[in-house]
């Protein structure tokens, strides 16, 4: 079956933009999460949704946003962009983010902020 | 918040073991991962540890002891495309989200 799909797979930006990624997971996963990773702090984690509703959350500031649609589907929002922003954004689905254990990942979408 | 250690890079040789360590401080634990990130692809799913002990996989083994705080990665008969990072992670409290350690580079070479 197919995997994680998470678009754009690269994208520009400049300071003060504001940019949406999307993540599909795996079909019949209603657990999303999302990831930042950057070479200095590795990944950190932004927020995971289930049902279309927040479940947990990350220490970020309010400019980074999420929502999850009843497909599952989810998109993250940063918005007022900074050069720190600048990063790998992962999305991961599990079955339903309980003690399965197992994150299927997406190769991530690589945001740099100019 | 939860404080996980490891070491920053490792290098092995071909055919031979190497162990990972992994340490931890943390509360209401809710399992131990590791997770395997070649460069430039995501990472995926090695090993889930929830009770002390060892858990055998093919050539990899993790180890989990909770009174610890500490688990190793253990693999065997290395493989020069087993170069990765290797990413140590923990759930803790009443989500079952893991937390990340900052990952360990392995480089194997002949």
């Amino acid at each position: 079956k197919a995997g994680v799909t998470q678009t754009p797979r690269y994208l520009i930006k400049t300071r003060g933009q504001q940019v949406t990624l999307s993540c599909s997971p795996i079909s019949g996963h209603r657990s999303v999460s999302w990831y930042q990773q950057t070479p200095g702090q590795g990944l950190q984690f932004l927020f995971e949704y289930f049902s279309e509703t927040q479940r947990n959350k990350g220490n970020f500031p309010g400019r980074f946003s999420g929502r999850q649609f009843s497909n599952s589907r989810s998109e993250m929002n940063v918005s007022t962009l900074e050069l720190g922003d600048s990063a790998l954004y992962l999305c991961a689905s599990s079955l339903s983010g309980t003690n399965t254990g197992e994150l299927f990942f997406g190769e991530g979408s690589r945001l740099t902020v100019l | 918040g939860q404080n996980i250690d490891q070491p920053t890079e490792m290098t092995a040789t071909e055919g031979a073991i190497v162990q990972i360590n992994c340490t931890y401080q943390t509360s209401g634990f809710n399992g131990l991962f590791w997770y395997q990130q070649h460069a430039g692809e995501a990472p995926t799913f090695l090993s889930y540890n929830v009770l002390d002990g060892l858990e055998e996989k093919g050539r990899f083994s993790s180890f989990l002891s909770r009174s610890k705080g500490y688990s190793y990665l253990l693999l065997k008969e290395l493989q020069m495309k087993d170069s990765a990072s290797y990413l140590c992670a923990v759930a803790t409290g009443g989500s079952y989200i893991p937390t990340f350690g900052r990952g360990t580079s392995l480089i194997v070479h002949p």
